[in-house]
């Protein structure tokens, strides 16, 4: 089943604007990562975080996490047209060996 | 090197061939995956493979049959599919080592189904 969902909006923004989707999911967690799709291409990994950490950062990317309300953030800023793909959260359990992926956002970068 | 290679890129093929679509890695990541990808949707689990031995079949219909040869490579087995089997089938792979939680994606496989 599903674990991370993000809101099911797609996003335009102008270059340079910041980009933010947020991702909630149901059960106690490990990890929640972040990744990129770009259309028909495999998915790259973005960024984790840990269950027992809050913020992380890495280069134009933030992420967040609260284990409370069971939600995470990803935050582009200074948006490129290169940053154009679909983003998916997924969620990583205690001892388990797979991913729970959300529904995806796409987010569409205009010059 | 951390790249997953899959092959081919593109499959079209009837539902009485029978095809294998192939995926490699040497980052010596023991833990495989394969996936199915419909447009505009999350990837979906198929397969799990942890040291070469099958982990996790997301009771996947028999006409997909996997295979983990060597700890590099892993195959998916195609026979008698179904138009709705058309997709995008990714193939990640992962380290067993604790705290390696993420995962490394081929390019995928786009497969028409005729």
């Amino acid at each position: 089943s599903q674990q991370g969902e993000e809101d099911p909006q797609a996003l335009s923004i102008q270059e340079g604007e910041n980009a933010t989707m947020n991702c909630s999911y149901k059960t106690s967690i490990n990890n929640l990562q972040w990744y990129r799709q770009n259309s028909g291409r495999g998915l790259v990994h973005l960024i984790l975080i840990r269950s027992n950490e809050r913020e992380k950062h890495s280069g134009r990317l933030r992420v967040t996490l609260d284990t409370s309300k069971k939600s995470s953030s990803l935050l582009i800023t200074a948006s490129r047209a290169a940053d154009t793909a679909s983003y998916f959260c997924a969620t990583g359990l205690y001892g388990n060996n797979r991913l729970a992926f959300g529904k995806g956002n796409q987010v569409v970068v205009i010059p | 090197d951390t790249e997953v290679t899959q092959t081919p890129k593109h499959l079209v093929m009837g539902m009485t061939n029978k095809k294998s679509l192939k995926c490699e890695q040497h980052m010596g990541h023991r833990a495989m995956y394969w996936y199915k990808q419909k447009a505009k949707k999350p990837p979906e689990l198929m397969f799990v493979y942890s040291y070469e031995k099958l982990s996790i079949n997301e009771s996947v219909p028999s006409r997909f049959s996997p295979e983990c040869p060597n700890s590099s490579l892993l195959n998916l087995h195609l026979h008698a599919l179904q138009p709705e089997d058309s997709a995008l089938y990714l193939c990640a792979s992962r380290t067993n080592f604790a705290g390696g939680y993420e995962q490394y994606f081929g390019p995928g496989t786009r497969l028409t189904v005729t």
